[in-house]
């Protein structure tokens, strides 16, 4: 199993730009999540999805949209890209919510100019 | 206002001495409290608490959680330069529309040979 893979690793946009992280799992989780995460202020949870059809908002969602087509991908998209969303993005997913046994994936450093 | 707290934001100790890392928290509805470690890339999971007062243990690391004063610590005793990491600690709770993790900051800790 590849586990919960992300592309790309790193990515500068100009601002206003648009762009899609890619985020996969292949061990047939059904939660899948999107953190970012800053100095200093550990991870914050953007969006949230307990199964393909279904997306919930987390903590910060504005400037990001997120669709669950698939029970494999969840991808995270940015509309109009701001200084502000500069960060490390990490995808999670997690078998029937079960926190204990969620995986990250390996990142996506996203820098906005 | 955060409603996870990590202390302290960064510790510097040497190898073999024992440190103590805490977590205090406020929230309604708790459901657990989970450590993670955090090296270069995604966090790996370290311990999920639920219970007051029974202590986790793997190895040279322990945890405990304490309901009533709302704080979890973790425990890293003889240690070791691998060691040197962010520990983040992070509480699931139910309600507020966000189905997911609430992270503190981190505590880096750094492990002197």
């Amino acid at each position: 199993n590849a586990g919960v893979t992300q592309t790309p690793k790193f990515q500068v946009l100009k601002t206003g730009q648009s762009m899609t992280l890619q985020c996969a799992q292949d061990m047939n989780h059904e939660y899948m999540s999107w953190y970012r995460q800053d100095p200093g202020m550990g991870l914050r949870l953007i969006h949230y999805s307990v199964g393909a059809g279904i997306t919930d908002q987390g903590e910060v969602p504005n400037g990001y949209n997120v669709s669950r087509s698939t029970t494999e991908d969840f991808p995270l998209r940015l509309l109009s890209a701001a200084p502000s969303q500069t960060s490390v993005y990490f995808c999670a997913s997690s078998y029937g919510g079960h926190q204990e046994t969620q995986y990250f994936g390996p990142g996506t450093r996203l820098l906005v100019l | 206002e955060d409603k996870v707290v990590q202390s302290p934001l960064s510790l510097v100790v040497h190898e073999g001495d024992t440190v103590t890392l805490n977590c205090s928290y406020e929230v309604t509805n708790f459901r657990s409290l989970l450590w993670y470690k955090q090296e270069k890339k995604a966090p790996t999971f370290l311990f999920m608490l639920t219970s007051s007062g029974i202590e986790k243990k793997s190895g040279r690391l322990s945890s405990i959680l304490d309901k009533k004063e709302l704080f979890s610590i973790l425990n890293i005793t003889a240690t070791q330069t691998g060691d040197s990491a962010v520990y983040l600690c992070a509480v699931e709770y139910s309600g507020g529309g966000a189905d997911g993790l609430t992270f503190g900051k981190g505590t880096h800790l750094i492990i002197q040979p």
